[in-house]
């Protein structure tokens, strides 16, 4: 079956630089979910869309924006990168909205030197 | 908002035994599902197993089970037969309505012993 893709997989940056970040959804699915997980944290919510609109939103930046495009993949965009910004990033989809099971992808592995 | 507890940080069972991992949540709302993730080493999130709050059957997939107490908000996860595979970070979360993210635990390292 087809899984959350995830792109690039791996990334390292300098600081204040900026990165992106591409999410392509699980066919069907119209729910997009990104979460950022610090080193042994637990996955934080940042942004939602649905149907290619914001649908909630967490502890986002105000440095992070996100879409979601008409073929339903989303890019997350970090500017003035922070070395606190180096994390493992999650997407997520499902299908509808919620509440529904989010399928997660494998991650981006983001190190800001 | 939602809160998620995981009471316990980290477990140690033999391998083949059974092991019960402890969660309890706190919300308002009525509609929701609750959901156990796993995060091996590799740290992939994988759904173990997913409860809908409007059953009252408590769910199972093979070896691992749910123990939904809805008016107590708790929801434990029982493995049985642990594996060494099972040996990973487990995570329990809340979905409430509309495209809301996961209200993650703190997470429970299990460790399963040869």
């Amino acid at each position: 079956a087809a899984g959350v893709i995830q792109s690039p997989r791996h990334l390292i940056k300098e600081k204040r630089e900026t990165a992106t970040l591409k999410c392509y959804p699980i066919p069907r699915h119209d729910t997009v979910y990104w979460y950022q997980q610090g080193p042994g944290q637990d996955p934080q919510f940042l942004i939602s869309f649905y149907e290619k609109m914001q649908s909630d939103k967490g502890s986002i930046p105000d440095r992070f924006s996100a879409q979601q495009f008409s073929d339903y993949h989303s890019e997350l965009n970090m500017s003035s990168l922070e070395l606190g910004d180096s994390a493992l990033y999650f997407c997520a989809s499902s299908p509808g909205r919620g509440p529904e099971t989010q399928y997660f992808g494998p991650g981006t592995r983001l190190l800001v030197l | 908002a939602q809160t998620v507890t995981q009471s316990q940080p980290e477990m140690s069972v033999q391998e083949a035994e059974t092991v019960t991992l402890s969660c309890t949540y706190d919300t308002s709302e009525n509609n929701y599902y609750l959901f156990w993730y796993k995060q091996p080493p590799s740290r992939q999130m994988i759904l173990v197993i997913r409860q809908e709050a409007y059953k009252q059957q408590n769910a199972t997939e093979n070896r691992f089970s749910v123990n939904f107490q809805k008016a107590a908000k708790s929801f434990s996860l029982k493995i049985s037969d642990s594996q060494l595979g099972d040996t990973a970070m487990y995570f329990c979360a809340f979905s409430g309505g509309g495209a809301d993210g996961l209200t993650f635990g703190k997470g429970t390292h299990l460790i399963i012993q040869p």
